[in-house]
């Protein structure tokens, strides 16, 4: 079965900064994998999505991740931090026929 | 552009009610996901429909159930409501499986 690993729960940045989340997979084959961001009391929205055209993949808001299959890894970056970014963050793979696994989630503070 | 719609955004039961869940999803779509995300939790994945069939079954107590309609619309029922069912509950809709999904805004569910 697919499961993603999110190995940070809370990452805290100042604005400005660089920001790495990180997930790791696990799969016996490429799977595809999501980030969605969810801001405090709002829906899941889809950050950015790997579905094996390019390991690398841009997404809203300035962020991108990079599928790396040697290391199992999909983290998400962005370059330079805004405090709207401030949310919650799953990393998600499909599992099964119809089932979307979510990490336990990392959340992100942005410090001023 | 449509996204998915579910109502009621928030619904207070008392302990041992009856709850009905509805979601819409987007055109076409012709997967639904439902979720369960307990206060600073992940979301848990509790069942999908395809074509109207379910097609997986993750945590879903034997209180609650759910089935797709004809315009693939899908409601949730929840019987014997308990404390620990409050959560927000989000749908969310996909096109064929390992997709991404797009999620509604989710019901807000306190039992007291």
């Amino acid at each position: 079965a697919q499961s993603v690993t999110q190995l940070d729960s809370h990452v805290s940045v100042s604005e400005g900064t660089p920001v790495l989340l990180r997930c790791n997979y696990s799969s016996s084959y490429s799977p595809s994998l999501f980030w969605y961001v969810q801001h405090p009391n709002k829906g899941l929205q889809l950050l950015l999505k790997y579905t094996s055209a390019a390991t690398l993949v841009k997404g809203i808001n300035g962020f991108e991740a990079e599928f790396k299959k040697s290391e199992t890894s999909f983290h998400l970056t962005k370059p330079s931090a805004h405090m709207s970014d401030a949310a919650e963050y799953f990393c998600v793979v499909p599992s099964r026929v119809n089932d979307m696994r979510f990490g336990a989630g990392t959340r992100l503070t942005v410090k001023p | 552009a449509a996204g998915v719609i579910q109502s009621p955004r928030h619904l207070i039961k008392e302990k041992r009610e009856t709850a009905t869940l509805k979601c819409y999803p987007i055109p076409r779509h012709d997967t639904v996901y439902w979720y369960q995300q307990g206060p600073g939790q992940d979301p848990q994945f509790l069942i999908s429909f395809y074509e109207k069939m379910q097609s997986d079954k993750g945590s879903i107590p034997d209180r609650f159930s759910a089935q797709q309609f004809s315009d693939y619309h899908s409601e949730l029922n929840m019987s014997s409501l308990e404390l620990g069912d409050s959560a927000l509950y989000f749908c969310a809709s996909s096109s064929q499986g390992y997709t991404e999904a797009f999620f509604g805004q989710g019901t807000r569910l306190t039992v007291v």
